[in-house]
């Protein structure tokens, strides 16, 4: 697609109950990132994938959090066990390029965000 | 480690007023540094970006000139309209992944008419 698709836009979730967010890059970029926003914070980084490869998870907040990309395109942000701090937009970026500086600073695309509300 | 300063929001000016948003960045080496903007619902979109030092981005009436003297990469714009009230977040990257890019904590502007 032209952009960076994530679904769905919004979820209400009980808590307790496993989510999943879905995230589609732009297609043939290299790099996927995923954020989390907390309600007037800035992205805060959870994890990346090169291609298939998750070569960062330093920023998955607990274990309940699980990410995958299987066929390198398509990813999955999993939460398990919700709880309401969990509340937050997750936004999904990809980027061209992989571990090398690209000739574009390595500027990342994002989608507009799956937003999660934890009840 | 590296790390972003933006200036604490919100700001509040008048449509046509000169804007400025500064941004100081902590870093080793030369990172690129970014401008996102975040409307209202909206995930964020890339304004402008610089590569490398001296440079100056612009879009859409915004610009930012990349100072490596002074760690500096502050967003100006000559005339606001009110269609540029959103969230704006300064951000660096120093290439390479994951938390080699880092925002900072976003400033809102609004434009009242």
């Amino acid at each position: 697609g032209a952009g960076v698709s994530q679904s769905p836009r919004y979820k209400v979730a009980k808590r307790g109950q496993d989510v999943a967010l879905r995230c589609d890059p732009i297609s043939g970029h290299v790099s996927l990132f995923w954020y989390q926003q907390a309600l007037g914070q800035g992205p805060e980084f959870l994890t990346y994938f090169q291609n298939e490869a998750q070569l960062d998870k330093s920023g998955l907040p607990s274990d309940r959090f699980f990410a995958e990309r299987p066929e390198g395109s398509v990813s999955t942000l999993k939460i398990q066990r919700t709880q309401q701090e969990d509340s937050a937009v997750y936004l999904c970026a990809s980027s061209p390029w992989g571990l090398r500086r690209g000739r574009d600073g390595n500027t990342i695309y994002f989608g507009e965000g799956s937003w999660l509300t934890v009840v | 480690g590296n790390s972003v300063t933006q200036m604490e929001g919100p700001v509040t000016l008048s449509e046509e007023a000169f804007l400025t948003i500064n941004c100081t960045y902590t870093a080793t080496g030369y990172p690129s540094l970014f401008w996102y903007v975040q409307y209202p619902g909206e995930g964020l979109q890339l304004l402008l970006k610089a590569t490398k030092a001296d440079d100056k981005g612009s879009n859409k009436g915004f610009e930012a000139t990349y100072r490596k003297e002074t760690t500096s990469f502050h967003l100006e714009k000559g005339s606001v309209q009110v269609s540029d009230s959103a969230v704006y977040f300064c951000a660096l990257s120093k290439g390479g992944y994951g938390q080699n890019f880092v925002f900072g904590p976003g400033t809102r502007l609004s434009v009242l008419p």
